[in-house]
């Protein structure tokens, strides 16, 4: 069964600290993962996508990282700011989008305090 | 910011009711779809459309109808909603380039309460 799961479920973090969340899959085959930030109320937001062969992406403060053969991801945030709050949801695609579908974590819940 | 849009974002109504959810997409995208989240849980996918008058039903079982008449349009209607109905429904749009890389644009979502 194709399954995303995330660790930890939520997270409290001081404000300027570092985190890391993470991501472990059983889909097969694969196609390429992505970390969404979802904000509360609001739809989800891309932040990075990796594929097979891409180990490491970053985005601003934000670096994820994708091992294949574990098949394990993670989600590092650097200096953390207060607008970080939010439900970060991991999503594996089987296949390419045309003919993929997304499977998609229970998020980990960030609450980031001054 | 994506230029997709749901309304509307807050609705309850009763046992009964026949509703609409709103989505449209200024992006020119082919691909739309509904998903329904629960608080804590993740996103299930109810319905998607790869273009004009086309519609899927999908992982998740929905007593939900679609229909996509327009490229831009893709909205939801219950005919009588019940209180299993209550949930957030996301709306999301994505290019139909074939790329592995697509990435699905969310909407701001709609959180129906049914009482």
């Amino acid at each position: 069964k194709n399954q995303v799961e995330q660790s930890p479920q939520s997270l409290i973090i001081l404000e300027g600290k570092n985190c890391t969340l993470q991501c472990n899959y059983t889909v097969s085959p694969f196609s390429n993962l992505r970390w969404y930030k979802q904000d509360t109320g609001r739809g989800p937001v891309s932040l990075t996508i990796m594929t097979f062969s891409e180990n490491t992406k970053s985005n601003g403060r934000y670096t994820a990282t994708l091992d294949a053969d574990t098949k394990q991801s993670s989600l590092h945030i650097t200096a953390s700011q207060l607008s970080d709050s939010a439900s970060y949801i991991c999503v594996v695609s089987d296949r390419g989008s045309t003919l993929g579908r997304l499977y998609f974590g229970r998020g980990t819940q960030l609450t980031v305090w001054p | 910011e994506a230029d997709i849009y749901q309304t509307p974002r807050y609705l309850v109504i009763g046992t009964g009711k026949k509703i609409t959810l709103e989505c449209s997409q200024t992006m020119g995208h082919d691909k739309m779809y509904w998903y329904q989240q629960d608080p804590g849980m993740e996103l299930h996918l109810i319905h998607y459309s790869y273009g004009v008058n086309s519609t899927e039903k999908g992982d998740l079982s929905s007593e939900s109808t679609v229909s996509r008449i327009r490229t831009e349009h893709f909205p939801l209607t219950l005919e009588s909603a019940r209180p299993s109905h209550t949930s957030q429904y996301l709306c999301a749009s994505s290019d139909s380039g074939g790329r592995d890389t697509d990435t699905q644009y969310f909407g701001p979502g709609t959180r129906l309460t049914v009482l």
